[in-house]
């Protein structure tokens, strides 16, 4: 399940099961999104993108969905595996300019 | 090649000292940037040069200078340092007005005693 504490919310997932990772983001004026995802030691990673001309998006094995009503992203993560444990970013920001990252989200994936 | 490299991959100073970080790329993005990250936390932008120009500053202390030398490396200059700005420095490349995806670099883990 999800939990929020005094660090970074975890989800924690069963291998083979799908993940959904969400994030909030404020600016309505942010036409532009992107997913990280960061492993310990390791610099943010690009997973995927979308425009906010778009609901959504689908990558190997991900898609992000936009719902720009409510200012609200998620990223799928479907049969995730134990290497797709990691922390996960949001980042919103005007397309070609600078980002804003969201907290993070850890995903821990159990074999 | 979609490489990012950063050196050093990490970095001891003391408060007195002089050093500077280097990010390269053979990619042709002409955007470049600066991250600091603590631990725990999100990346947070310092600074950005489209087409070897400074274009963002977010209000970084002056000791901390970057240059953009040429359309593939950007440094980040470093002068008395304090304890907090121990953190992860990270680069970061894309090109704007693109669909080109953005690539962060490994980053440099820097320690000021």
């Amino acid at each position: 399940g999800e939990s929020v504490g005094l660090h970074l919310p975890t989800l924690s997932v069963q291998e083979g099961d799908n993940s959904i990772i969400n994030c909030a983001y404020s600016n309505s004026a942010s036409d532009y999104f992107i997913w990280y995802k960061q492993e310990s030691g390791k610099g943010p990673q690009f997973i995927i993108d979308i425009r906010s001309n778009m609901d959504k998006r689908q990558g190997q094995r991900v898609t992000v969905l936009l719902n720009k009503t409510v200012k609200h992203l998620s990223l799928q993560i479907a049969a995730t595996q134990p290497g797709d444990s990691a922390v996960y970013f949001c980042a919103e920001g005007p397309y070609g300019n600078k980002l804003v990252f969201g907290a993070g989200t850890i995903l821990r994936v159990k074999s | 090649d979609t490489e990012v490299t950063q050196t050093p991959k990490h970095l001891v100073m003391g408060m007195t000292n002089k050093k500077s970080l280097k990010c390269e790329q053979h990619m042709g993005h002409r955007a470049m940037y600066w991250y600091k990250q603590k631990a725990k936390k999100p990346p947070e932008l310092m600074f950005v040069y489209s087409y070897e120009k400074l274009s963002i500053n977010e209000s970084v202390p002056s000791r901390f200078s970057p240059e953009c030398p040429n359309s593939s490396l950007l440094n980040l200059h470093l002068h008395a340092l304090q304890p907090e700005d121990s953190a992860l420095y990270l680069c970061d490349i894309t090109t704007p007005g693109t669909e080109e995806t953005q690539y962060f670099g490994p980053g440099t883990r820097l320690l000021v005693l």
